[in-house]
């Protein structure tokens, strides 16, 4: 059974559109991560937010955590085209992957 | 510094054979993980080696079975190919004793079983 659990499974947005997504996990976590995968390829690790942090910045993400709520968010902001991609997070301590959120910024 | 390198990219095999897919880990990561992901799905697990031992292991058969070396890559193997197994692998490292925990993935091997 999966860990991280993403939604929504499919997000099309516009170009400069900030974009949202979620995930919830089941157990208590250390930290939990996010990650990027262009089609076919290996994932790239984008933020990692522990357990005793509400909210983490990287450029142009901002990732979010509940813990009373065992929920996570990432929101893209000023989407670009390079941006389309499926998103996943996982806790670093059980690293079970959802089927992701499948990202389509249009240009 | 070399990040996370799997080798092959490729690899086309037929029913019932063996296949031996290898990864090396970022350098100064210790720990290894393996991970099946089918077309449209999240990554599974596999299994994750770390000190030369299996520690983790996913809901796989024992036709997937692993091995790491003292330099701390490793390999996975999968005996008695199925069509079913034909996916992307992927190889993920991370430092055991890293208070973060990050792992960080390889390209991963695209293997085709006909």
């Amino acid at each position: 059974s999966q860990q991280g659990e993403e939604d929504p499974q499919a997000l099309s947005i516009q170009e400069g559109e900030n974009a949202t997504m979620n995930c919830s996990y089941k157990t208590s976590i250390n930290n939990l991560q996010w990650y990027r995968q262009n089609s076919g390829r290996g994932l790239v690790h984008l933020i990692l937010i522990r357990s005793n942090e509400r909210e983490k910045h990287s450029g142009r993400l901002r990732v979010t955590l509940d813990t009373s709520k065992k929920s996570s968010s990432l929101l893209i902001t000023a989407s670009r085209a390079a941006d389309t991609a499926s998103y996943f997070c996982a806790p670093s301590n059980d690293m079970r992957f959802g089927a992701g959120t499948r990202l389509t910024v249009k240009p | 510094d070399a990040g996370v390198t799997q080798s092959p990219t490729h690899l086309i095999k037929t029913r019932g054979q063996q296949v031996t897919l290898r990864c090396s880990p970022k350098s100064g990561h210790d720990t290894v993980s393996w991970y099946q992901q089918a077309l449209g799905q999240g990554p599974q697990f596999i299994f994750q080696y770390y000190e030369e031992e299996e520690r983790q292991r996913g809901n796989f058969p024992d036709r997937f079975s692993g091995h790491q070396f003292p330099n701390y890559s490793s390999e996975l193997n999968v005996n008695a190919l199925l069509l079913g197994d034909s996916a992307l692998y992927l190889c993920a490292s991370s430092l055991e004793t890293g208070s973060r925990n990050e792992q960080f993935f390889g390209p991963g091997t695209r293997l085709t079983v006909l």
